[in-house]
């Protein structure tokens, strides 16, 4: 049972370039998460998607797009990559938004913007 | 403004010594609070779900205790093993599952 696979795990980017993240899952979830992850701060949700064909905006939404067209797939783009999205990108996904269900999360992808 | 904050930011102890891990949050309205376990280079891992009216809740050898009252939550490691060493993340959650504030984590290193 993989769970929650991101690709790829690392990937560095030269300023102003485009690049999109990929996250699957395998266990018929409706929600999934993309988070970004810095150094001395907590996790901060960049967008999420409530099911399939949906997707809405988190607390840092802006340079970033999503887009889910399949239940299983949820994508993270990066239009015009900047120094400040140098971060560790995290996909989550959940049965629900119930407030007792639990993220279950890939392993990451590192990313750094020159 | 919602906040959670976690203390200390990092902790070294002895294999085999127990621990204490802290987090004070100010979230409303307040849903649940749940903390995390972040090996080096892996996404976070659920260890134990507390709602309001849950003041104690143990997983193996992770009991985490919650005071809705004071807004205090702590998170206790007993007989602490190598593979204990991670981060340990405190999560509230204000009405929903898109809604989590995270801390940023208390780093735990277990030495031999």
């Amino acid at each position: 049972n993989a769970g929650v696979t991101q690709t790829p795990k690392f990937r560095v980017l030269k300023t102003g370039q485009s690049m999109t993240l990929l996250c699957a899952q395998d266990m018929n979830h409706e929600y999934m998460y993309w988070y970004r992850q810095d150094p001395g701060m907590g996790l901060r949700l960049i967008h999420y998607s409530v099911g399939e064909g949906t997707t809405a905006k988190g607390e840092v939404p802006d340079g970033y797009n999503v887009s889910r067209l399949k239940k299983q797939n949820f994508l993270l783009g990066l239009e015009s990559a900047a120094p400040s999205q140098t971060s560790v990108y995290f996909c989550a996904s959940s049965y629900s938004s119930r407030v007792l269900d639990i993220q279950y999360f890939g392993a990451g992808t590192r990313l750094s913007v020159l | 403004k919602n906040q959670v904050e976690q203390s200390p930011q990092s902790l070294i102890i002895l294999e085999g010594k127990n621990c204490t891990l802290q987090c004070n949050y100010t979230v409303s309205p307040f849903s649940n609070l749940r903390w995390y376990k972040q090996d080096t280079g892996r996404g976070p891992v659920s260890l134990t779900i507390m709602t309001f009216s849950e003041n104690t809740k143990s997983n193996r050898r992770y009991t985490a205790t919650l005071d809705a009252d004071t807004k205090q939550s702590s998170l206790h490691i007993t007989a602490s093993q190598l593979s204990d060493s991670a981060s340990y993340i405190c999560v509230v959650s204000a009405q929903s599952n898109y809604q989590l504030i995270w801390g940023a984590g208390t780093k735990l290193i277990i030495k031999p």
